[in-house]
């Protein structure tokens, strides 16, 4: 069975910093565009970044210069690194392949921003 | 950035009967290149993560029961539910993905059991 599982997250304060990690099993994450999205609770789907097959990176205003994504092709994950991490970025964080459209997903991982 | 309108927010729909749900863009997503809509709609169960259902507007993904169809070109859209069950309970959204990379979704309709 194609999935995605998904680790990382939890608790952390205002200004700090949690590294997302998204496994691909029956799917080769370098092989596709992946994607990071994210539901703030009660609210919609929010795009936050691509890390496509070429290298080549984008991200969506709100995170751009606090997130990053990365992949680890030897072990076929996907990673976001969040910095400087704000109330506001409380939210599940998905992982999903971008074959346009989004055809396969993570479970989802919560991310609470709280002192 | 193109904006994703649905309609209506929530919808309470008898067993049996048909759910309609619009999405309108604020930019065509219609591709002239090859004729192809680049809408998709997705089903979100309590819990779950969202589940891809149409796409290309109007093609089934594999799986997906018939009585779910998409329908629209250009800016309009619409998932019609034909004969709600129990089980299609849940929030639908509309995405485009004719603006790359960045892709928007609409805000969300949560269908419920009259």
């Amino acid at each position: 069975e194609v999935q995605l599982i998904q680790s990382g997250g939890g608790l952390i304060q205002p200004g700090g910093s949690l590294r997302l990690s998204c496994s691909g099993y029956g799917v080769t994450v370098s092989s596709y565009y992946m994607t990071w999205l994210r539901q703030a609770p009660g609210k919609g789907l929010e795009w936050l970044s691509v890390l496509q097959t070429g290298g080549e990176t984008y991200y969506s205003d709100s995170v751009k210069g606090r997130f990053t994504i990365s992949r680890d092709n030897s072990k076929n994950t996907l990673h976001l690194q969040m910095n400087n991490l704000r109330p506001e970025d409380t939210a599940v964080y998905y992982c999903a392949t971008d074959r346009s459209p989004f055809d396969i997903w993570g479970h989802g991982t919560m991310v609470t921003v709280s002192s | 950035d193109i904006v994703m309108t649905q309609s209506p927010v929530s919808l309470a729909v008898s067993l049996g009967e048909r759910a309609t749900i619009n999405c309108k863009s604020s930019q065509s997503v219609l591709s002239s290149s090859n004729n192809k809509n680049y809408l998709a709609w997705y089903q979100q169960k309590s819990g779950q993560p969202p589940k891809l259902l149409i796409y290309w507007a109007s093609t089934r993904e594999s799986g997906v029961p018939d009585r779910f169809s998409g329908s629209g070109s250009g800016t309009d859209f619409t998932l019609t539910i034909s004969s709600l069950q129990a089980e299609d309970v849940a929030v639908y959204f509309c995405q485009e993905y004719y603006s790359g990379p960045q892709r928007t979704f609409g805000r969300g309709t949560k269908v419920e059991i009259k």
